[in-house]
């Protein structure tokens, strides 16, 4: 069974301060991973995909994030929060035949001035 | 397109009333997803076509929920005698094929008084 935990549900950073976004996955498979973005009253953005490739993936806007096996990790980052970049930010897990993707429950990132 | 449509953007409808929710995805996409997502959670999956045949319809909550897509291209979602818990946001989304980045439309607000 597949599964996504988000830990936070909310976040809050000073703008030019790191951001930590934190995903924890359960998968009976060797999962493949997104992190998508969803500013209010838009729909969701694809911001970087893990596939089994390289397990620091580089994404949209400055974001990354690493894949840890043995953590069953995959934490998204940044290294200087924007204003822009408050929304809400969901972590996916995919089967292994990409037909269904499970969504955590969302972290939403406030951005302080 | 340029990308996912989905119409209408919000729905009001009466208990008991029938509605329809359509997807107007990437022009030559095959895969089509709809998801359903409720206030302050993550989205979560009903259905998905390759082609024009349901392939996994495993997460329709129950038979009062239908969708089609009788030429691979457009789907509607069907709702049948709609109850208040019905009540969320609904987002189609679409890739080329199962595997490639899925992309999202902005999903329709559907609110059961």
């Amino acid at each position: 069974a597949q599964s996504v935990t988000q830990l936070d549900s909310h976040v809050s950073v000073s703008e030019g301060t790191p951001v930590l976004l934190r995903c924890n996955y359960s998968s009976s498979y060797s999962p493949s991973l997104f992190w998508y973005v969803q500013h209010p009253n838009k729909g969701l953005q694809l911001l970087l995909k893990y596939t089994s490739a390289a397990t620091l993936v580089k994404g949209i806007n400055g974001f990354e994030a690493e894949f840890k096996k043995s953590e069953t990790s995959f934490h998204l980052t940044k290294p200087s929060a924007h204003m822009s970049d408050a929304a809400e930010y969901f972590c996916v897990v995919s089967e292994h035949n990409f037909n269904k993707f499970y969504f955590g429950s969302g972290t939403k990132l406030n951005v302080k001035p | 397109g340029a990308g996912v449509s989905q119409t209408p953007s919000n729905k009001v409808t009466e208990k008991g009333k029938y509605v329809e929710l359509r997807c107007d995805p990437i022009s030559g996409h095959t895969a089509l997803y709809w998801y359903r997502q409720s206030l302050g959670q993550g989205p979560e999956f009903l259905i998905y076509f390759q082609g024009t045949g349901a392939a996994d319809d495993s997460g329709l909550p129950n038979d009062r929920f239908f969708a089609v897509r009788p030429e691979g291209s457009v789907s509607t979602l069907k709702i049948q005698r709609t109850e208040r818990g019905d009540s969320a946001m609904y987002l189609c989304a679409s890739s080329s094929k199962p595997g490639n980045t899925i992309y999202f439309g902005e999903g329709s607000w559907l609110t059961v008084v």
